[in-house]
């Protein structure tokens, strides 16, 4: 079974505009973190936004927030006020206590803003 | 802030070569993944290490070995290199457990030819 599936291969967003890519997960360990990744078409993989599945409160870095529902299993994030500049592939990814310490991707969401 | 440090960033191979990827984790990060990205593909994961002994494998062919040295710096070979190991190689570094950070590298993109 996927532990991490992202259903949207492709999103648009107008600029300044705010958008949610979708992330569910799924884990039977208690403990395990939640990350999203930002890589922009030149390659390097940006670390975004963590959420430990102990948190109580949501996850916010600046424009970036995880929308994290624990009974759900998901850990969505929600970019606020697009800028062209986050035109990249997101991933989404999880780390088990049970599987030392790697971590899983998802197959990523292309997200293309619009001026 | 210091970041994980890759190198080479860009690397040709022919076939049948041998190829080493470095990598230097952020200090005080006890653990080291590396990662293999195709193209279009999601990061599928390699091995890891954590204080410098190998901690998981991945998906990573008999051709591939690493290591972590003294100094948590680790490295990737790759040996008898096929045209289907083209791929963005990253290492990502992290403190021990799994409700911390991981940080990659800006990773190695290596084409064989």
């Amino acid at each position: 079974a996927q532990k991490i599936t992202q259903t949207q291969p492709g999103m648009f967003v107008q600029e300044k505009e705010a958008v949610t890519l979708d992330c569910t997960y799924d884990t039977s360990d208690p403990s395990y973190g939640l990350f999203w990744y930002k890589q922009p078409s030149s390659g390097e993989m940006i670390f975004l936004i963590y959420q430990g599945s102990y948190d109580q409160q949501n996850a916010t870095e600046g424009r970036y927030s995880l929308n994290f529902q624990k009974a759900r299993k998901s850990a969505n994030l929600v970019i606020s006020a697009s800028q062209l500049g986050d035109s990249a592939m997101y991933f989404c990814a999880m780390r088990e206590i049970g599987s030392a310490r790697q971590l899983t991707f998802g197959s990523g969401t292309q997200l293309t803003v619009l001026p | 802030a210091a970041g994980v440090i890759q190198s080479p960033r860009h690397l040709i191979k022919e076939k049948r070569e041998t190829a080493t990827l470095k990598c230097y984790p952020i200090p005080r990060h006890d653990t080291v993944y590396w990662y293999q990205q195709g193209p279009g593909q999601d990061p599928q994961f390699l091995i890891s290490f954590y204080e410098k002994m190998q901690s998981d494998k991945g998906s990573i062919p008999d051709r591939f070995s690493a290591q972590q040295f003294s100094d948590y710096h680790s490295e990737l070979n790759m040996s008898s290199l096929e045209l289907g190991d083209s791929a963005l190689y990253f290492c990502a570094s992290s403190e021990q457990g799994a409700n911390t950070e991981a940080f990659f590298g800006q990773g190695t993109r290596l084409t064989v030819v």
